[in-house]
């Protein structure tokens, strides 16, 4: 099991650029979960779904879209970067509503 | 609003002894709590967890404390070793989301 995959690990964009970052799970997990970290503020939910097919607002969904076309992989899409979007994503994906999450490496977006 | 407050950013102890950190809720409809480990360049791993219905969970070295009616959980480390310093996260559970502290960096010192 490779459990929980991001790609790209690390990225630089100039502002009003597009990226998607990647995340993958082999867990069959049904909940997948995208996050940002930025320093003194821990880990701020963006979008999340519970199931293939389904996505649901975060606390700071605000300029990312995400898809999730197949149960094993979750899709989070800047349209246009900004500045403020420079962070550390991770992604993490559970069985259930419980939470116990298993997060991937993270992804390090430098935008410019 | 932040629903899950961790109110020491940092936190420093000898090894050996035992290491307190502290987390503050807002939300009383809670599922679980769990603690998160995060170590430089990688993603958070989980630690330990708590129910609602329970007000104390140890799993070796690690116990959880819930005190409902001060609305405070805390994660005691004891004895602290060097190898658990680290970024440690409260977080709480309920429905499908994880919501979490800012995090409290702990060094233990040898």
């Amino acid at each position: 099991n490779a459990g929980v995959t991001q790609t790209p690990k690390f990225r630089v964009l100039k502002t009003g650029q597009s990226m998607t970052l990647l995340c993958a799970q082999d867990m069959n997990h049904e909940y997948m979960y995208w996050y940002r970290q930025d320093p003194g503020m821990g880990l701020r939910l963006i979008h999340y779904s519970v199931g293939e097919g389904t996505t649901a607002k975060g606390e700071v969904p605000d300029g990312y879209n995400v898809s999730r076309l197949k149960k094993q992989n979750f899709l989070l899409g800047l349209e246009s970067a900004a500045p403020s979007q420079t962070s550390v994503y991770f992604c993490a994906s559970s069985y259930g509503a419980i939470g116990l999450a298993l997060f991937g490496p993270g992804t390090r977006l430098t935008v410019t | 609003d932040q629903q899950v407050k961790q109110n020491s950013p940092s936190l420093s102890v000898q090894e050996g002894r035992i290491s307190i950190l502290n987390c503050d809720y807002t939300n009383s409809m809670f599922d679980y709590f769990l603690w998160y480990k995060k170590y430089p360049a990688e993603g958070p791993t989980f630690l330990i967890s708590i129910s609602s219905i329970k007000d104390k969970n140890e799993d070796g070295r690690f116990t959880v404390f819930l005190n409902k009616s001060a609305k405070h959980l805390s994660l005691h480390i004891v004895p602290s070793q060097p190898g658990d310093s680290a970024v440690y996260f409260c977080t709480e559970t309920s429905g499908s989301r994880l919501t979490f502290g800012e995090g409290t960096q702990l060094t233990v010192n040898p």
